[in-house]
């Protein structure tokens, strides 16, 4: 059964830092990894998707990689801002179609 | 596009009673997802649907739960009789194919059974 691990469960920053928030899944066998942000009392907005054939994806200022062989993806937030603020959560799309999420990082960034 | 659409935003209802909950996806997908949200057990999927088919309910949690899509653009999910235990955020999410494409999100109905 697939399980989705997200480290750290709640991560605050001073603005303007570089951060990374991490993934981790048990069954490589995925056909994409999705990363997802959700502010208090709204519904899920996607960021990034990475393929399983794809290393990495780019966004602005954020950059998710995938290591689909060691069952690891980070999330990569540079120069982070307080508008960033939000819960970040991870999913895997598993090889029945089902998207797998992760508990999320809640992510604080102080002004 | 108005993005995926659900109704209603927030439901309040006794023990017992029946809810529905609604949702109209983003034209032009073929992909129809309900999710639902816990502190718990966090995002779980209930059901999918392609092509107004349902392919995998294995995440209704009981006989008690029933979903339904009879065209492209509208699907309800009916809990009937309600239990505190239903209390969460029920999502509903639509993707152009159920597989490699990014699911978009509704809103979301929080529902308090009381």
């Amino acid at each position: 059964k697939q399980e989705v691990t997200q480290i750290p469960a709640a991560l605050s920053v001073p603005e303007g830092e570089n951060l990374v928030l991490n993934c981790s899944f048990t069954d490589s066998a995925i056909y994409n990894l999705q990363w997802f942000r959700q502010d208090p009392g709204k519904g899920l907005t996607s960021l990034l998707l990475i393929q399983s054939s794809q290393r990495e994806q780019t966004s602005g200022r954020l950059n998710a990689s995938l290591d689909k062989s060691s069952g690891r993806s980070t999330l990569y937030i540079a120069a982070s801002q307080p508008g960033d603020s939000a819960t970040y959560l991870c999913a895997v799309l598993d090889s029945s179609y089902k998207l797998i999420f992760g508990s999320g990082t809640r992510l604080l960034v102080r002004p | 596009d108005a993005g995926v659409i659900q109704s209603p935003r927030h439901e309040v209802t006794e023990m017992g009673q029946e809810v529905t909950l609604r949702c109209k996806p983003i034209s032009g997908h073929n992909s129809l997802f309900w999710y639902r949200q816990t502190m718990m057990r966090g995002l779980e999927l209930l059901i999918y649907f392609n092509n107004n088919v349902p392919i995998d309910d294995s995440g209704m949690p009981e006989d008690r739960f029933s979903a339904k899509m009879p065209n492209a653009s509208f699907s309800t999910l009916k809990i009937q009789p309600s239990e505190p235990r239903d209390s969460a955020v029920y999502f509903c999410a639509s993707s152009f194919a159920a597989y490699q494409e990014t699911q978009y999100f509704g809103p979301g109905t929080r529902l308090l059974v009381l």
